[in-house]
């Protein structure tokens, strides 16, 4: 069964950091695109980072670029998002997600169950 | 990113159907993607490149797109497909969202 399993969300004060985590499975993991999609209580979808099968290329929300870093460990299988500087804006829900094909430009066809990230002093 | 324009809200009696609009500027010229997500549940894909179903969403989904605006219908909608409903589209570098329509089966 392909699964996705976020981890890592916490209460953190604005202008601190955390690194949230998105274990895989089920899934040739090396070979799929995958993003990083958030949710503000009682909001919308906000798209937050992407990167390539590979690793070779990233792609940022303008309201996160700077702050906020996706990486990838194939030999993991598992996705990162490092958050620093982290603002009371960036309370939400954090959801992983795979590329129903394996392009960057791909719709998500398996999500995580999200992991809350919540910034308050 | 340019940015996709939904309804707040649609309303449909049982067994009818539903339409929800997404807007955005040359839309046509993308592939776009509707996913349903209900109260307390990640998002779950219905349609991708404008018009296919993943396998277990049913035929009474189904989508468009030419011009400025991508629709997804529902038919014969039911009690079941009461939820919000997201478009989605690749655009120049970044993946945008609408902001969700929530359609009600009343």
């Amino acid at each position: 069964e392909v699964q996705l399993l976020e981890s890592g969300g916490d209460l953190v004060q604005p202008g601190g950091s955390l690194r949230l985590s998105c274990a895989a499975s089920g899934f040739t993991f090396s070979t799929y695109a995958m993003s990083w999609v958030r949710q503000a209580p009682g909001k919308g979808l906000e798209w937050v980072s992407s990167i390539s099968a590979s690793g070779g290329r990233t792609y940022y929300a303008d309201s996160v670029k700077g702050r906020l870093t996706v990486s990838r460990d194939s030999s993991k299988n598992t996705l990162y998002l490092q958050m620093n500087s982290l603002r009371a804006e960036d309370t939400a829900i954090y959801y992983c997600a795979k590329t129903l094909y394996g392009g960057i430009d791909d719709a998500f066809d398996i999500w995580g169950q999200g992991t809350m990230v919540t910034v308050s002093s | 990113s340019s940015e996709l324009t939904q309804p707040p809200s649609v309303s449909v009696s049982p067994g009818q159907t539903a339409s929800i609009t997404c807007s955005g500027d040359k839309l046509g010229h993308r592939y776009g993607c509707w996913y349903q997500q209900k109260p307390g549940q990640s998002p779950k894909l219905v349609i991708y490149q404008d018009t296919k179903r993943p396998s277990g969403i049913p035929e009474r989904f189904s989508g468009s797109n030419s011009g400025n605006t991508a629709t997804l219908t529902i038919s014969g909608t039911q009690a079941m497909d009461e939820g919000d409903y997201y478009c989605q589209a690749w655009d120049s570098g970044g993946i945008v969202f609408g902001g969700g329509t929530k359609l009600t089966v009343l």
